[in-house]
């Protein structure tokens, strides 16, 4: 399958603590994507990550992907409250534009 | 341009009646795409159209199910003889395609269906 799995499937911290998400994947890919999903509501594009990058920065979020042991992690760093969701990994593994997402893993932030 | 707009954002059917979602993408974008998602779970891909092509579709959708891109511009979903198990929310999400490389989806509210 090329969907993503995630681990962990849950996870809570506290505030101002990191985050960090991993996500695996069997299929070669052309591109992997990070998404947030606060409850009830779409999905928001948080970061791309191509298969010839190994680790990318986007504000407090930092990407890696490791091609060789086909996975990827997303960590958050100094974590706030408002950064609890849901957290979605998408194998992009064509030029179609196709993503298959993971189950997701939930982030709580305790305040 | 507000982003994708989906409508109805809530519908509430009794099983075997039909419904149809509409899907407002970015104007500039060529690609759009259908997904499902159920509680506590990832979206799963139902199709996508790229202009008004439609060039793939999961096997998820069954024959109840048709999608139509008109023009290339909006996208209607449509849902034949409801079952409870249609039951989920339904995402719609637009992209650009250049270069063949992927670009990040940006995604609708989604309709939240109700089969009862």
């Amino acid at each position: 399958s090329q969907q993503g799995e995630e681990d962990p499937q849950a996870l809570s911290i506290q505030e101002g603590e990191n985050a960090t998400m991993n996500c695996s994947y069997k299929t070669s890919i052309n591109n992997l994507q990070w998404y947030r999903q606060n409850s009830g509501r779409g999905l928001v594009h948080l970061i791309l990550i191509r298969s010839n990058e190994r680790e990318k920065h986007s504000g407090r979020l930092r990407v890696t992907l490791d091609t060789s042991k086909k996975s990827s992690s997303l960590l958050i760093t100094a974590s706030r409250a408002a950064d609890t969701a849901s957290y979605f990994c998408a194998i992009g593994s064509s030029n179609t534009g196709k993503l298959i997402f993971g189950q997701g893993t939930t982030l709580q932030v305790k305040p | 341009d507000t982003g994708v707009s989906q409508d109805p954002r809530h519908k509430i059917t009794k099983r075997g009646q039909n419904v149809t979602f509409r899907c407002d993408p970015i104007s500039e974008h060529n690609r759009l795409y259908w997904y499902r998602q159920t509680l506590g779970q990832g979206p799963e891909f139902l199709t996508y159209f790229q202009n008004e092509a439609q060039l793939e579709k999961s096997r998820l959708l069954s024959d109840r199910f048709s999608a139509e891109r008109p023009k290339g511009s909006f996208s209607t979903l449509e849902i034949q003889r409801t079952e409870q198990g249609d039951s989920a929310m339904y995402l719609c999400a637009s992209s650009s395609a250049l270069g063949g490389v992927g670009y990040g989806y940006t995604f609708g509210s989604g309709t939240r269906l109700t089969v009862v």
